[in-house]
């Protein structure tokens, strides 16, 4: 079965900290995995992607399938990095195009 | 180019009607998925749609919801004799290929309240 763990549902830093939000996954196969990204009154947006490789607003993301994770870092959070946070894969080559969610995690940056 | 448009934003409708939530994909985009999302919960997937095809339905309940997405006009997610377990936030997303491949954009959201 396909599925997407969050295990922090709130997590709180100071600005200049790093950060960490965690996500593990279950899947037989080889998903691609994505983090999705909620700033207040915004819609859901595509933060980063495993296949790209890119560091997005100092945010990176590194494929670990021996402990199939998928963590979220940055070193050095900012106040406008508060947000709600959601790993989610999908099937990869040859699988569902559907995104799997994970129940997501509230980042507040504390000045 | 607008985004993905979902109207209406908030919906309210009594025991045993009928609820209808629209979504305008992006310009271009012939994929359609739509996600629920319960209060404290993640997005939970419902119906992924191409042009007039369904594709995926394997998280639509079996019973009084049905999705489309027609050649002209909107996809409409449509919601038979609402219960109040129904109230949720409906989102819709859309991509010009599959989500996999390239990046869904999602809309606003519908909130639909059951009384």
């Amino acid at each position: 079965a396909q599925r997407v763990t969050q295990p922090e549902k709130l997590l709180s830093v100071f600005k200049g900290a790093p950060v960490e939000l965690k996500c593990n996954y279950s899947y037989s196969g080889s998903p691609e995995l994505f983090w999705y990204v909620q700033y207040s009154r915004q819609r859901l947006q595509l933060l980063l992607r495993h296949i790209s490789r890119e560091s997005i607003k100092g945010f990176t993301a590194d494929l670990n399938k021996g402990e199939t994770s998928f963590h979220l870092k940055k070193p050095f959070a900012q106040e406008e990095d508060s947000a709600m946070y959601y790993c989610a894969l999908s099937g990869g080559q040859g699988g569902s195009e559907k995104l799997v969610f994970g129940k997501g995690t509230k980042l507040t940056v504390n000045p | 180019n607008a985004g993905v448009m979902q109207n209406p934003r908030h919906l309210v409708r009594r025991r045993g009607q009928e609820a209808r939530l629209r979504c305008s994909p992006m310009k271009g985009h012939s994929h359609v998925y739509w996600y629920r999302q319960l209060p404290e919960e993640g997005l939970k997937f419902m119906v992924y749609l191409q042009k007039e095809n369904i594709i995926d339905e394997s998280g639509m309940p079996k019973e009084r919801f049905s999705a489309e997405f027609p050649k002209e006009g909107p996809s409409i997610l449509r919601i038979q004799q609402v219960v109040r377990g129904d109230s949720a936030a409906y989102f819709c997303a859309s991509s010009s290929q599959g989500a996999k491949t390239t990046e869904a954009f999602f809309g606003q959201g519908t909130r639909l309240t059951v009384v």
